[in-house]
């Protein structure tokens, strides 16, 4: 069954620093592999997909990810961090079969001056 | 991009009543919904698949009964909360899946309170 492993509830980096936030799958079949951003009392707004076709995705707000099968990992990442980048972030994939998501736990990600 | 609204954004009601939460898929179809359940600070929990004109699938641990889902149309899914509780409280966030490109979009939420 495919499982999503977000390594780091919370991540605290300054203003104009790189964003990492670390996801990785567990999956025997080719993954289709999100990232969403959830602001506080709102839903999830959807910041890139991989869907087999390029490995590194650019997504809306400066983040991109990278696919890389034989880590089975879809780290997010953001070369200059700013404050409005504070939020939580899920990781996602669908289960076998394309009929359900799977999140992960979500990572906080805290952005200070 | 693909909208997705809840009604009503939040909602307070007294142990016992009903609460109905409406979804509405705004410029797509969507023959697929699917209704979320998140506790503060954790992560979404699937509590069921609703697909238009048939019958919902709920997860594992969900009583249907008290978790009606109903989704009459390629654009709306309700979820009726059965007697409330306040351990119902929680933040309600329902999904649609565009029936071309398989994107989920999600909704703003539903806070419920009850009290």
């Amino acid at each position: 069954a495919q499982s999503v492993t977000q390594l780091g509830s919370h991540v605290s980096v300054s203003e104009g620093a790189l964003v990492l936030l670390r996801c990785n799958y567990s999956s025997s079949v080719p993954p289709y592999l999100f990232w969403y951003v959830q602001y506080p009392n709102q839903g999830l707004q959807l910041l890139l997909k991989y869907t087999s076709a390029a490995t590194l995705v650019k997504g809306i707000n400066g983040f991109e990810a990278e696919f890389k099968k034989s880590e089975t990992s879809f780290h997010l990442t953001k070369p200059s961090a700013h404050m409005s980048d504070a939020a939580e972030y899920f990781c996602a994939a669908y289960s076998g079969g394309y009929n359900k998501l799977i999140f992960g736990a979500g990572t906080r990600l805290a952005v200070h001056p | 991009g693909a909208v997705v609204s809840q009604h009503p954004s939040w909602v307070i009601c007294k142990s016992g009543t009903s609460v109905k939460i409406e979804c509405r898929s705004l410029d797509f179809q969507a023959t697929t919904m699917f209704w979320y359940r998140q506790f503060p600070k954790q992560s979404l929990m699937l509590m069921a698949t609703s697909n238009e004109g048939s019958k919902a699938t709920y997860e594992q641990g969900v009583e249907k009964d008290k978790f009606l889902i109903n989704h009459a149309s390629l654009t709306l899914s309700t979820l009726t909360v059965t007697s409330a509780h306040p351990e119902d409280s929680s933040f309600y966030i329902c999904s649609a899946r565009d029936a071309t490109s398989y994107e989920q979009y999600f909704g703003p939420g539903t806070r419920l309170t009850v009290t």
